[in-house]
């Protein structure tokens, strides 16, 4: 298997402008999650999904966050208007329910607003 | 809320040394996690620890699970340089509802060996 695939790897856009980021997650699973790192605020849930529905948004930061899983294969997080201090590394994963289940993390997308 | 703290943040050991990272958190929690992250990389999975008394090892690194003290650790045996790497524990809460699988992330200790 592939594993989490994100992209854009790097995205550098100007503040306002819209920022879309996008997941694959592992093929059987059935929960996905957005995580933000920043060096102040370290790892940080944003939203998670099981079986494409949101179950806990409560940390998206404000209104111009968004998130959507379409399908089983495919979640976007939006930002829009984007700002500079959203400037951080996205990450999202996926895990199968089960006993010893883990989530398994993309490689990222950094994301840089100017 | 769930709080998840790690000490140290900042380890600096020489080779062959041994050490161990501890990670404490608040409340009763169905599993642990150990992750390492190196620089600009993504996270990878170390370790689930699932019950009390849980002891997994990988190479130089083992890792322990105290539910009753809510306390996990990480011990490194004769370090060497490509362990070198931030580590992270990770707490989910509520393994049978609707938050399984969310992580809570302690602030990552940052671990570099030297010669």
């Amino acid at each position: 298997d592939a594993g989490v695939i994100q992209s854009p790897r790097h995205e550098v856009t100007e503040m306002g402008q819209e920022v879309t980021l996008r997941c694959k997650p592992i093929s059987g699973h059935n929960s996905l999650f957005w995580y933000r790192q920043t060096m102040m605020r370290g790892l940080e849930l944003l939203i998670y999904f099981n079986n494409n529905v949101p179950i806990d948004d409560s940390g998206m930061p404000e209104d111009r966050f968004s998130a959507k899983m379409p399908n089983a294969s495919f979640s976007t997080l939006k930002i829009q208007p984007s700002e500079p201090r959203d400037s951080a590394v996205y990450f999202c994963a996926s895990s199968r329910r089960g006993v010893n289940t883990e989530a398994f993390f993309g490689q990222g997308t950094r994301l840089t607003v100017v | 809320e769930l709080k998840v703290e790690q000490n140290p943040l900042f380890l600096s050991m020489q080779e062959g040394k041994n050490y161990t990272i501890y990670c404490n958190y608040s409340t009763t929690s169905d599993r642990l996690y150990w992750y390492r992250q190196d620089p600009g990389k993504s996270l990878e999975s170390l370790f689930v620890l699932l019950s009390n008394g849980a002891v997994k090892q990988e190479g130089r690194l083992m890792a322990s699970l105290d539910t009753k003290a809510r306390l996990s650790t990480l011990h490194i045996t004769a370090a060497v340089h490509d362990l070198s790497a931030t580590y992270f524990c990770a707490v989910t809460l509520n393994a049978g509802g609707t938050s399984y699988g969310k992580l809570t992330f302690g602030q990552g200790t940052i671990l570099t060996v030297h010669p």
